[in-house]
C-alpha cells in the first residue's frame, strides 16, 4: 500500500540554523500540507499546496517558512533560522482530493 | 469558524471490553468529521470519515462512529477492545470555511487497553 514517507525521522538543529524537512507524498496525489505538533499539544494545520503554489497557510507559517516542490515527487518545508519554539513533530500529509489526507510518521524537530 | 473538543484525555479499557472515544464538534457549515489513530512512531492513519452520507459511519479494525447533529457529536466506538488498538485517536472536522478544507485537530484521546 503506498505511504507518505518523512526524512529525516528526527532532526536536532541550533537556534538560528535553516533545516529543510524532506517529504515523499503518495504517487498520484495533488492536494500536500505540513502539519505540526508541539509536545503536548494539537496537530495545527501549517500550510496546504496544490498545482506548485500555496493555497492556504495559517497564521503560524510566516516569512521564517517556505515550502517547495523541487521535482515532483519531493515536498519540502524550509524553515530559514529556527527558534526554540519550532521544536515540534512535522507531519506531512497527501491526498487525492481536498478531503481524505494520507499523513506521513513525522520528523521530530528538536531546536537547542 | 470550528472545532473540536475531545472530552477525554485518556481511556483504559480491558481487552475485550467495549470502547468509547467522545467527540464534540462546532461547525458554522455543514462539516466534515474524521477519526485518526496514531500508534507510537507512526503517522496519522485515517480510521473513518463522515462527509453527509450516512450517519453511522464504519471503518477499519471494528471502529465505528455516529454523527449527531442535535448534539453535535461525533463519538467513536468498538464493541470488543484488543490490545493492538492502543495508541492515540483524533478527532478533526473540516467545514468549507473560506472555501478550503483546513482541518482541525482535537487534543487527543490516549486508549490504554488492559489485558
Amino acid at each position: 500500500e503506498p505511504e507518505v514517507t518523512q526524512t529525516p525521522s528526527h532532526q536536532v538543529t541550533q537556534m538560528g540554523q535553516e533545516v529543510i524537512l524532506r517529504c515523499v507524498p503518495i504517487s498520484n496525489h495533488l492536494y500536500f500540507y505540513w502539519y505540526r505538533q508541539i509536545l503536548g499539544q494539537k496537530v495545527e494545520f501549517l500550510v496546504s499546496f496544490y498545482n506548485n503554489e500555496i493555497s492556504e497557510k495559517s497564521e503560524i507559517f510566516d516569512d521564517q517558512f517556505s515550502v517547495e516542490r523541487p521535482d515532483g515527487s519531493n515536498f519540502t518545508l524550509k524553515i530559514r533560522s529556527t527558534k526554540l519554539e519550532d521544536s515540534a513533530m512535522y507531519f506531512c500529509a497527501s491526498s487525492r482530493t481536498s478531503y481524505e489526507q494520507y499523513f506521513g510518521p513525522g520528523t521530530r524537530l528538536t531546536v537547542t | 469558524a470550528q472545532s473540536v473538543t475531545q472530552l477525554d484525555s485518556h481511556v483504559s479499557v480491558s481487552e475485550g471490553t467495549p470502547v468509547l472515544l467522545r467527540c464534540n464538534y462546532s461547525s458554522s457549515y455543514s462539516p466534515s468529521l474524521f477519526w485518526y489513530v496514531q500508534h507510537p512512531n507512526k503517522g496519522l492513519q485515517l480510521l473513518l470519515k463522515y462527509t453527509s452520507a450516512a450517519t453511522l459511519v464504519k471503518g477499519i479494525n471494528g471502529f465505528e462512529a455516529e454523527f449527531k447533529k442535535s448534539e453535535t457529536s461525533f463519538h467513536l466506538t468498538k464493541p470488543s477492545a484488543h490490545m493492538s488498538d492502543a495508541a492515540e485517536y483524533f478527532c478533526v472536522v473540516s467545514d468549507r470555511s473560506g472555501g478550503s478544507y483546513i482541518p482541525t485537530f482535537g487534543r487527543g484521546t490516549s486508549l490504554i487497553v488492559h489485558p
